[in-house]
């Protein structure tokens, strides 16, 4: 079982929609969780990070975390055709002392069609 | 500078060759991370810097591989006697140090291709 999981899509939705993207990970002593944008060639970009149980918005983005079942989400409304790219779920598996391990899923590819 | 830098941006390789691969990191970040990310991937750990300290190596594939950060700062990523699944994008990435700064940043990458 990978440390992080994403379904690799690609995810299809049409412009205006709501995109749900999902990522579950294995290590439940998990702190900190990020979603990066990576449009194809380029460097990931950080959009969102949450570190507790709940809902975190940000402009377009939602970001969705539940620890119990170790499941974060990222929700994009309004969706765009500039939205589509590889979306890359990262966990930090240690406790923040100041050290971090970023662990990355294999990321999910969103397609927005005009 | 205001992000992350990283040269070359592309680096062609013949087998065997030995590389070396610059980060600059975001002025200030203590933290310093090396992703070697291959195509349809992602990112997967190499090294981390704290300051000059490199905390964790584990990630690294063989010993051809070598980084260091001697002053804290700029970090260098050696391979030595490339072989072809070398092949990859090099991501470095800093991050402040803290509750507050655990985001992390990427430089824009050094895609090697070992020929």
């Amino acid at each position: 079982q990978k440390e992080v999981e994403q379904n690799s899509g690609p995810l299809s939705v049409p412009e205006g929609a709501i995109a749900s993207l999902n990522c579950t990970y294995s290590d439940r002593g998990s702190q900190s969780f990020f979603w990066y944008r990576q449009y194809s060639g380029k460097s990931p970009e950080l959009i969102m990070s949450i570190y507790s149980n709940g809902d975190k918005e940000d402009g377009r983005f939602t970001a969705q975390l539940n620890k119990a079942s170790q499941y974060v989400s990222l929700l994009i409304r309004d969706s765009q055709p500039s939205d589509s790219a590889t979306y890359l779920c990262a966990v930090n598996p240690f406790m923040n002392t100041g050290f971090q391990k970023l662990v990355f899923g294999t990321g999910t590819r969103l397609l927005v069609s005009p | 500078g205001a992000g992350v830098s990283q040269s070359p941006r592309y680096k062609v390789a013949k087998r065997g060759q030995d590389v070396a691969l610059r980060c600059d990191p975001i002025s200030g970040h203590v933290s310093l991370f090396w992703y070697q990310q291959a195509l349809g991937q992602g990112p997967e750990f190499l090294t981390y810097f704290q300051n000059e300290a490199q905390l964790d190596k584990s990630g690294l594939p063989s010993d051809r591989f070598f980084a260091e950060r001697p002053e804290g700062s700029v970090s260098t990523l050696k391979i030595q006697r490339t072989q072809q699944e070398d092949s990859a994008v090099y991501l470095c990435a800093s991050s402040g140090q803290g509750v507050g700064n655990t985001e992390a940043f990427f430089g824009q990458g050094t895609r090697l291709t070992v020929v």
